[in-house]
């Protein structure tokens, strides 16, 4: 069955600072990922997708991710954080059968 | 494009009585719709799926009889939280599929529901 790990539950960076969140995925086949952002009380807001193709994918608000299938990893990256970005950030497996992981919630530091 | 909107927003309801919530996509016909539920500082939880003109799939532990959901037309879903209690209290958040792009979902704002 498909899962989605995201092991940090809350990390916190300085404004300006670079900025990694982790996601390893369990899936059988080429995997549809996805990282989606989600501000206090909102609905989710779509970042980045990966279907097939080059790994690295470029998103939206200065964000990217790299999927690595050695590592079944779909880490989230950005160079410079801003405060705006602090948020809730999930990391989800899947396309019609959609799992996410827990969430990481992010703190931005002035 | 790719909007979803969600109505209501917020709603206050006694416990026993029903509330339905709204899912429409703005801007384009989505064929599959999901509704997902979503525990204070946890994760989305699929609940259903469902397919316009055809019944929903729910998820194993989801009673159907009790969240009901339509799927009428190629723009609107509803849910239907039925004899509503105090635990199902949460917000409920919709996502739509494109019609011949199913690979992606967009996410509606969510419902906010408290059950007194």
């Amino acid at each position: 069955a498909q899962s989605v790990t995201q092991p940090d539950i809350h990390i916190t960076v300085s404004e300006g600072a670079s900025l990694e969140l982790r996601c390893n995925y369990s899936y059988g086949a080429t995997p549809y990922l996805f990282w989606y952002v989600q501000s206090p009380g909102q609905g989710l807001q779509l970042l980045l997708k990966y279907f097939s193709g080059d790994t690295l994918v470029q998103g939206i608000k200065g964000f990217e991710a790299e999927f690595k299938r050695s590592q079944s990893s779909f880490n989230l990256r950005k160079p410079s954080v801003h405060w705006s970005d602090a948020a809730e950030y999930f990391c989800a497996v899947g396309a019609r059968d959609m799992r996410f992981g827990a969430g990481t919630r992010l703190t931005v530091k002035p | 494009g790719a909007v979803v909107s969600q109505h209501p927003s917020r709603v206050i309801c006694k416990s026993g009585t029903s509330v339905k919530i709204e899912c429409r996509s703005l801007d384009f016909q989505a064929t599959t719709m999901f509704w997902y539920r979503q525990f204070p500082k946890q994760s989305l939880m699929l609940m259903a799926t469902s397919n316009e003109g055809s019944k929903a799939t729910y998820e194993q532990g989801v009673e159907k009889d009790k969240f009901l959901i339509n799927h009428a037309s190629l723009t609107l879903s509803t849910l239907t939280v039925t004899s509503a209690h105090p635990e199902d209290s949460s917000f409920y958040i919709c996502s739509a599929s494109e019609a011949g792009f199913t690979d992606t979902q967009y996410f509606g704002p969510g419902t906010r529901l408290t059950v007194l």
